[in-house]
């Protein structure tokens, strides 16, 4: 089984500072992992996805994370916030093998103020 | 917009009675994941289709059913609604449910019991 631990809950930051939000995760298998961002009102909608190759990856609107295996963390970085990108995060892992299966983290809402 | 559509948007409702949820998955989609997202428990996995076929279970009540129609359409049954059944139920949909997909979600249905 997988799990996801996001230990921010919210993160606030200044528009067009840096930002990093913080997952870590724990499975006994290969995983995949995932970023996903909801938007207020809105349904999830996936920022950028990890499934093998190079530790960075890039996804939309600018933001990137790294794969990290051995300390079981997958990050996500952005160097420079706009106040649209106000919305709640969600890691999420899944298992390599099989049908997929989602374990999301609890979310980490990042708040843009001017 | 994702092409997920849910209906309704909203839904008001008291508590013992019963609720359908439908979920049109993107057009060639053939697999279909229900989660329910509220504020104590955050984003919880309940129950995933292929092409009609029930292929993995979440965290989901005996009093909760689902399945998947030839058109590929989902419905979410939810009976005997308590209070704590009050939350955001999403719909999201995979072209065939492999560990790689994204996973596209709908943009929910609000359920009140009261």
């Amino acid at each position: 089984a997988q799990s996801v631990t996001q230990l921010d809950s919210q993160v606030p930051v200044f528009e067009e500072a840096p930002v990093e939000l913080r997952c870590n995760y724990s499975s006994s298998v290969s995983v995949y992992l995932f970023w996903y961002v909801q938007y207020p009102n809105q349904g999830l909608q996936l920022l950028l996805k990890y499934l093998s190759g190079s530790t960075l990856v890039k996804g939309i609107n600018g933001f990137e994370a790294e794969f990290n295996k051995s300390q079981t963390s997958f990050h996500l970085r952005k160097p420079s916030v706009h106040i649209s990108d106000t919305a709640e995060y969600f890691c999420a892992v899944s298992g390599n093998t099989g049908f997929q299966k989602l374990v999301f983290g609890t979310g980490t809402r990042l708040l843009v103020s001017p | 917009d994702s092409g997920v559509t849910q209906t309704p948007k909203h839904l008001i409702t008291a508590t013992g009675q019963r609720v359908t949820l439908r979920c049109s998955p993107r057009s060639g989609d053939l697999s279909v994941y229900w989660y329910q997202q509220s504020l104590d428990q955050g984003l919880q996995f309940l129950i995933q289709y292929y092409n009609g076929e029930e292929r993995a279970k979440g965290n989901i009540l005996e009093r909760f059913s689902a399945q998947q129609f030839p058109d590929l359409h989902s419905e979410l049954n939810l009976s005997s609604l308590e209070l704590g059944d009050s939350a955001l139920y999403f719909c999201a949909s995979t072209l065939s449910g492999a560990s790689t997909d994204t996973q596209y979600f709908g943009p929910g249905t609000r359920l009140t019991v009261l």
